[in-house]
């Protein structure tokens, strides 16, 4: 158990619907971060969060993708008008102890787009 | 694009032999750090190795860290069927990022 909870585990939907993924932390962490990986690859770095502050964002995350952590301890992952290339395992991690410099990930959500 | 990269892109193995994987990767890091990934799952931390250190021992993990090369190795000694899955390097370049290469899938045949 790494502290992290991740839903939907799957979700398969057709293309342009939106989908909303969420990440539960079970503790306090001051970072956030969501990867994603598709089959084959490793993940690939999308935003990260400090409490509620959103402090960086990939080029990969598009306009169509939104991702919030209001309160500073859960947060959401919004893809609007999917396309069959969002397909994809997205990530969630938690950064551990400040010297540790480790990342805890959870299961994962992974969306199909048909 | 990802920092790492990981070399062999797959690697079979025996029970009990020994698994080398070596990651390079492009920019000046903080610390490097090795993941491991059964299929499906969420990645998992084994070990981090820092910038000024050069190898580090986790149990049947050795890590080997070359900056002037801008590369690393991971050797799992006496390896075990529980042991496939897919390994990733992480680099930390300080800038509360991680990037991870592309990994090298590990199947250990009973």
């Amino acid at each position: 158990d790494t502290g992290v909870s991740q839903n939907p585990r799957h979700k398969i939907t057709k293309r342009g619907q939106n989908v909303t993924f969420r990440c539960d932390p079970i503790s306090e962490h001051n970072r956030l971060y969501w990867y994603r990986q598709t089959l084959g690859q490793g993940p690939e770095f999308l935003t990260y969060f400090q409490n509620e502050a959103q402090l960086e964002k990939s080029r990969l995350l598009s306009d169509r993708f939104s991702a919030e952590r209001p309160k500073g301890s859960f947060s959401t992952l919004e893809i609007q008008r999917t396309e069959q290339g969002d397909s994809a395992m997205y990530l969630c991690a938690l950064s551990g102890p400040p010297a540790s410099g480790e990342l805890f990930f959870g299961e994962g959500s992974r969306l199909t787009v048909l | 694009s990802q920092q790492g990269e990981e070399d062999p892109q797959a690697l079979s193995i025996q029970e009990g032999e020994n698994a080398t994987m070596n990651c390079s990767y492009k920019t000046s890091i903080n610390n490097l750090q090795w993941y491991r990934q059964n299929s499906g799952r969420g990645l998992v931390h084994l070990i981090l190795i820092r910038s000024n250190e050069r190898e580090k021992h986790s149990g049947r993990l050795r890590v080997t860290l070359d900056t002037s090369k801008k590369s690393s190795s991971l050797l799992i000694t006496a390896s075990r069927a529980a042991d496939t899955a897919s390994y990733f390097c992480a680099t930390d370049a300080g800038g509360n990022q991680f990037y991870f290469g592309t990994g090298t899938s590990l199947t250990v045949i009973p």
